[in-house]
């Protein structure tokens, strides 16, 4: 089974610190994402990355940036938190011209931004 | 952007009963998915459907899709307490390379 972690489960940070939520994958997957969860609002796509130091911007990524070195790592910064960040952060991957984007997803983040 | 929308935002029935999920989107797509999300976890693919396809079968799932109507619906047949989850659905297509999310309908199962 494909396996996506996310190495933070639980995280609470202060405002203006920068924060790295880390995210790996096992199956050699080109394409990796990273969404956001807010209630009400579903999930929204933050950046995601078709390949190493590949990155597209997604619809929110104010306030964020990524980084793509290896092919199955990619990793979600916030230069400087922020109190609107507090949120649920889902990173995901899949394997490039499936034909069918499947996702598979980590477990989730939960960031806590005081 | 939200494309999908699910409707209801939330559904509680009682174990055996069927549960009936709802989504509209906006655009034109290439497939339809449902993917379901236990409390505080990410979100596990449940099934997908094509544009050109009708309406998809896999256990207890039934998925219909109208592009007509650019709408898609998840029924659960014989719900189970283990079923209680959110559920959404996403949609793909060629313009894009990540899916578009819903924001979800929960579900409570009453044992």
């Amino acid at each position: 089974d494909v396996k996506v972690t996310q190495s933070s489960r639980y995280l609470v940070k202060r405002t203006g610190e920068k924060v790295f939520l880390e995210c790996v994958q096992d199956m050699d997957h080109e394409n990796m994402f990273w969404y956001r969860q807010d209630p009400g609002l579903g999930l929204r796509l933050i950046y995601f990355s078709y390949d190493v130091k590949m990155k597209e911007k997604g619809d929110i990524p104010e306030g964020y940036s990524v980084s793509r070195e290896k092919k199955e790592r990619f990793s979600l910064i916030l230069e400087s938190a922020s109190t609107n960040q507090t949120s649920m952060y889902l990173c995901a991957s899949r394997p490039p011209a499936s034909g069918a984007n499947v996702l598979t997803f980590g477990a989730g983040s939960r960031l806590t931004v005081l | 952007s939200q494309q999908g929308e699910e409707d209801p935002q939330a559904l509680s029935i009682q174990e055996g009963e069927n549960a009936t999920m709802n989504c509209s989107y906006k655009t034109s797509i290439n497939n339809l998915q449902w993917y379901r999300q236990n409390s505080g976890r990410g979100l596990v693919h449940l099934i997908l459907i094509r544009s050109n396809e009708r309406e998809k079968h896999s256990g207890r799932l039934r998925v219909t899709l109208d592009t007509s109507k650019k709408s898609s619906s998840l029924l659960i047949t014989a719900s189970r307490a283990a079923d209680t989850a959110s559920y959404f659905c996403a949609t793909g297509d060629t313009g894009r390379r990540a899916l578009t999310f819903g924001s979800g309908t929960r579900l409570q199962v009453q044992p």
